[in-house]
């Protein structure tokens, strides 16, 4: 068990770029989730995948936000033509089946600051 | 919808003593978990301690326990004979406990600042 890797663990980038982040859960897991935390707040829902398919997304996930998990395993989640109000941190969990009552594990997180 | 408050922003608390950090949340449902998750400055989120609604005893795990009020939506955390280690911020979330719901709901989060 290696934990959830996520890279990289910070990203500038300039305001209308593209940008995607990697996310690698344990290797049991077949749940990823994405999640967004601004300063100072909690995080907020993105979106889950149970193995490849992508279950539910966030009305936060506008359409310049998308995210694949193309073989079950690792994901992605890329930002076309960020804005300033998508600076935050970029968390990534995963889970395996029944282990809802027990929480996710969660990655370090991808820092977005975009200037 | 669901929602998580924790009125506390910030909190601190001489080391080896007690400190109580509170959660209230609003629901429909009659089924759920409720979690106290660490953040500490490293970023990486830790389960601190879980709590199924349908059990009437509150969880403890170690010096972490909680108080569960399910009438009054109230899940508090107690944390016992503080340690520097357990310098944080703290997360408050939930999730239904129904087919299909698999997000976490958090609350904004309490600054724990453990005074040595």
């Amino acid at each position: 068990d290696t934990g959830v890797s996520q890279d990289p663990r910070h990203k500038i980038t300039k305001r209308g770029q593209n940008v995607t982040f990697r996310c690698d859960p344990i290797s049991e897991h077949n749940r990823l989730y994405w999640y967004r935390q601004t300063l100072g707040q909690g995080p907020e829902f993105l979106t889950y995948f149970q193995n490849e398919a992508q279950l539910e997304k966030s009305r936060l996930l506008s359409d310049r936000f998308s995210a694949e998990r193309p073989k079950g395993s690792f994901s992605t989640l890329e930002i076309q033509r960020t804005e300033q109000g998508d600076s935050a941190m970029y968390l990534c969990a995963s889970s395996r089946p029944g282990q809802g009552s027990s929480g996710y594990t969660f990655g370090s997180g991808t820092r977005l600051t975009v200037v | 919808a669901q929602t998580v408050t924790q009125s506390q922003p910030e909190m601190s608390v001489q080391e080896a003593e007690t400190v109580t950090l509170s959660c209230t949340y609003d629901t429909s449902e009659s089924d759920y978990y409720l979690f106290w998750y660490k953040q500490p400055p490293s970023r990486q989120m830790i389960l601190v301690i879980r709590q199924e609604a349908y059990k009437q005893q509150n969880a403890t795990e170690n010096r972490f326990s909680v108080n569960f009020q399910k009438a009054a939506k109230s899940f508090s955390l107690k944390i016992s004979d503080s340690q520097l280690g357990d310098a944080a911020m703290y997360f408050c979330a939930y999730r239904a406990l129904i087919q299909g719901a698999q997000k976490l709901v958090f609350g904004q989060g309490t600054r724990l600042t453990i005074n040595p």
